[in-house]
């Protein structure tokens, strides 16, 4: 079974800060995406990778940056939290072949305060 | 931007009753995926659709894919509780633009028993 992880379940933050979040998958997929889920809006895609060191802006990446040094693992930053970017994260992973196939993270709920 | 419509946005059924959710992009896709998040969880995909007219099924779930390759509907015979959730699909337009499919808003499924 494919495993995806997030560092944290619950995160509170306060404005101003730096913020990162961590996914790792254990399926050596070389695409890995990271959403935030908000009520009524559903998933928004905010940065995708194809491959180490690559990375593509999604829908909506203004706020955030992203790092994926190694395959396994991409994080996340936020350089300086907003309230507004109070949200639920999900951290995805999906093979080269089967991009379309998605598999999910538990997600991490940050709340910055 | 490809914009990809679900609807209802929520629905309210009796256990035992049927249960269709909708999803309508504004342009030809070249393949839609299917997602079920129950609460708390994180989503799971269940099912993609390639062919024009396809219909898939799982169990008591049904998939089909428009003639057009541009609506998408899952039905779901006989609901129960187990099958509470909300439901995403997530379209990839076949006329260019990101290759990452964008999400719908989602149905939230609510069984009653």
């Amino acid at each position: 079974d494919v495993k995806v992880t997030q560092s944290s379940r619950y995160l509170v933050k306060r404005t101003g800060e730096k913020v990162f979040l961590e996914c790792v998958q254990d399926m050596d997929h070389e695409n890995m995406f990271w959403y935030r889920q908000d009520p009524g809006l559903g998933l928004r895609l905010i940065y995708f990778s194809y491959d180490v060191k690559m990375k593509e802006k999604g829908d909506i990446p203004e706020g955030y940056s992203v790092s994926r040094e190694k395959k396994e693992r991409f994080s996340l930053i936020l350089e300086s939290a907003s309230t507004n970017q109070t949200s639920m994260y999900l951290c995805a992973s999906s093979a080269r072949i089967q991009l379309y196939e998605q598999y999910f993270g538990p997600g991490t709920r940050l709340t910055v305060t | 931007g490809q914009q990809v419509m679900q609807i209802p946005q929520y629905q309210h059924v009796q256990e035992g009753e049927d249960f269709t959710t909708y999803c309508n992009s504004s342009t030809t896709l070249s393949n839609i995926q299917w997602y079920k998040q129950r609460p708390g969880g994180h989503p799971v995909f269940l099912i993609q659709l390639v062919k024009s007219g396809e219909v898939k099924k799982q169990k008591r779930l049904t998939f089909q894919f428009g003639e057009a390759k541009k609506n998408s509907s899952l039905h779901i015979t006989a609901t129960q509780t187990t099958d509470v959730g909300t439901y995403f699909c997530a379209g990839k337009s076949a006329s260019g633009g990101s290759y990452i499919p964008t999400f719908g808003r989602g149905t939230s499924l609510i069984v009653h028993p």
